[in-house]
C-alpha cells in the first residue's frame, strides 16, 4: 500500500463550489505539507502543519483552508472554487529529517 | 531574485552519457538539500539528499554540494532514457524559513535512444 495517499486523484468542479481534497499518511511522519502546481511555476506551498495543533499558511493561501485531523490525515478545502485554482495539488509528509515524500496527486479542474 | 534557481532545459544527452544538472540558492545559510525527479503528471520523488561540503553517490546519481559557491548538482551517469524527466532542486533554508523547503521549478531532461 502507498504511504501517502490522496483522494479524490482527478476532480472537475464548478466556480463557486465548495471543494475538499484528503491527504491520509501510514509514514507516522508528523509533518505535512499541501502544494499546487503549475506549468512553469514549480511547487509552490499552500499550508503546512509541523503537528496537529501547529497549522501555518505558505505563500499561497489565499482562497484555501485546511484541517488536521490527526496525525496521518491533513485535507485542503478550496471554500467557493475559481478557475485560476485549476492545477495539480500535492499532499506531502516529512519526519524528524525533512525529506519530504509525496502523494500521488490530485487533478483539480475549475470550470 | 528567485531563492532556488534551475535552467528549465531541456537538457538532451544521448544514451548512455552523463547528465549534470545544476542548482543555485540563494541562502548562504541553508543546510539540506534534495533532488526529486518528477515524470509527467506524476507525484516527486526523492532520489537524493545532501548535507555536507563534496560528492555523495548512490548508484548512477551523485550530488555535489558546494556551500561555499551556493550550488548543488546531480549527475546521472550512464544516462537511460528511463531518466527522461524533470528534476527537482530543494533546498531548506533552515529556521529562518519556518524549516520548511523551497523548490526550483525543474531541469527537464530527454535522453535519447
Amino acid at each position: 500500500d502507498a504511504d501517502v495517499t490522496q483522494t479524490p486523484r482527478n476532480r472537475i468542479t464548478k466556480t463557486g463550489k465548495r471543494i475538499m481534497l484528503e491527504c491520509s499518511q501510514t509514514k507516522g511522519h508528523d509533518r505535512m505539507y499541501w502544494y499546487r502546481q503549475d506549468p512553469g511555476l514549480g511547487l509552490r506551498l499552500i499550508y503546512y502543519s509541523f503537528d496537529v495543533k501547529d497549522i501555518n499558511k505558505g505563500e499561497i493561501s489565499d482562497g484555501y483552508s485546511v484541517s488536521r485531523q490527526a496525525q496521518a490525515k491533513f485535507s485542503l478545502s478550496l471554500e467557493s472554487a475559481i478557475p485560476n485554482q485549476t492545477a495539480l495539488y500535492f499532499c506531502a509528509t516529512s519526519g524528524k529529517v525533512d525529506e519530504q515524500f509525496f502523494g500521488p496527486g490530485t487533478r483539480l479542474t475549475v470550470l | 531574485q528567485k531563492e532556488v534557481e534551475q535552467n528549465s532545459g531541456p537538457l538532451s544527452v544521448p544514451e548512455g552519457a552523463i547528465a549534470s544538472l545544476n542548482c543555485t540558492y540563494s541562502d548562504r545559510g541553508s543546510q539540506s538539500f534534495f533532488w526529486y525527479r518528477q515524470y509527467s503528471g506524476k507525484s516527486p520523488e526523492l532520489i537524493m539528499s545532501i548535507y555536507s561540503n563534496g560528492d555523495k553517490e548512490d548508484g548512477r546519481f551523485t550530488a555535489q554540494l558546494n556551500k561555499a559557491s551556493q550550488y548543488v548538482s546531480l549527475l546521472i551517469r550512464d544516462s537511460q532514457p528511463s531518466d527522461s524527466a524533470t528534476y527537482l532542486c530543494a533546498v531548506n533554508p533552515g529556521k529562518s524559513s519556518g524549516d520548511k523547503l523551497t523548490f526550483g521549478t525543474g531541469t527537464r531532461l530527454a535522453v535519447r535512444p
